[in-house]
């Protein structure tokens, strides 16, 4: 079956730092891949997305890339700030049988803390 | 543009007593409607999904069941509630690959 791994977590880093948080994935067929951001008590928002591979998806000064070969869509921000605090989520889509129902997959979590 | 509204935002219950939450989407027709769980620890577990009017299909059994009397709307139950059902539940809806999540419910259950 489809499967996620991200890195473990908490990361904590300091305001402008350069943030990297590794996914990795398993799927049959050609599944398209996301990130997906958290704030505190609230629900999950789509950060950016890929859907073949050596796309880049980019939004909020955040990107991955759809990487096929080594089954990993890796989220990096050249320089984070205090307000990217957050849980972020890496998932992937279902598309077995040609389905479209959008179901996901998601990966563990990584909690990312920025200090001033 | 479409939202999807949850309700209530929290809710604390004594075990054994009935549950229902309701999701609504608006600004979309016949969307594909989910509910997931998140329990301490932050994983996202997904429970139900339904691609249309009173269709339904479940992920994991367990002490929920869901239903979607309407096309935009989807409401998870309960008969009796365990402790373990404590949890933040998120509805999301999808047209294609991508989701879209509500607010939540942080659902305690004592």
């Amino acid at each position: 079956g489809n499967s996620v791994t991200q890195m473990e977590g908490p990361v904590t880093l300091s305001e402008e730092a350069f943030l990297t948080i590794n996914c990795t994935y398993t799927a049959t067929g050609y599944p398209s891949l996301f990130w997906y951001v958290q704030y505190p008590g609230e629900g999950l928002q789509l950060l950016l997305k890929a859907t073949k591979a050596d796309d880049k998806g980019s939004n909020k000064g955040f990107e991955a890339t759809y990487r096929k070969e080594t089954t990993s869509f890796h989220l990096e921000k050249g320089s984070v700030q205090v307000s990217d605090s957050a849980v972020y989520f890496c998932a992937l889509s279902d598309t077995a049988g040609g389905t479209s129902y959008g179901k996901l997959t998601f990966g563990q979590g990584t909690i990312l803390t920025v200090h001033p | 543009s479409q939202t999807i509204h949850q309700w209530p935002a929290t809710l604390v219950q004594p075990v054994g007593s009935p549950l229902s939450l309701e999701c609504t989407v608006e600004g979309t027709s016949n969307p594909n409607l989910y509910w997931y769980r998140q329990a301490a620890g932050r994983g996202l577990q997904l429970l139900f999904y339904s691609v249309g009017i009173g269709q339904i299909s479940s992920e994991v059994p367990q002490n929920l069941s869901a239903s979607r009397p309407q096309d935009r709307q989807f409401i998870l139950s309960s008969k009796k509630l365990l402790l373990s059902d404590s949890g933040f539940y998120l509805c999301a809806w999808s047209k294609g690959y991508e989701q879209y999540f509500g607010p939540g419910t942080r659902l305690t259950v004592t």
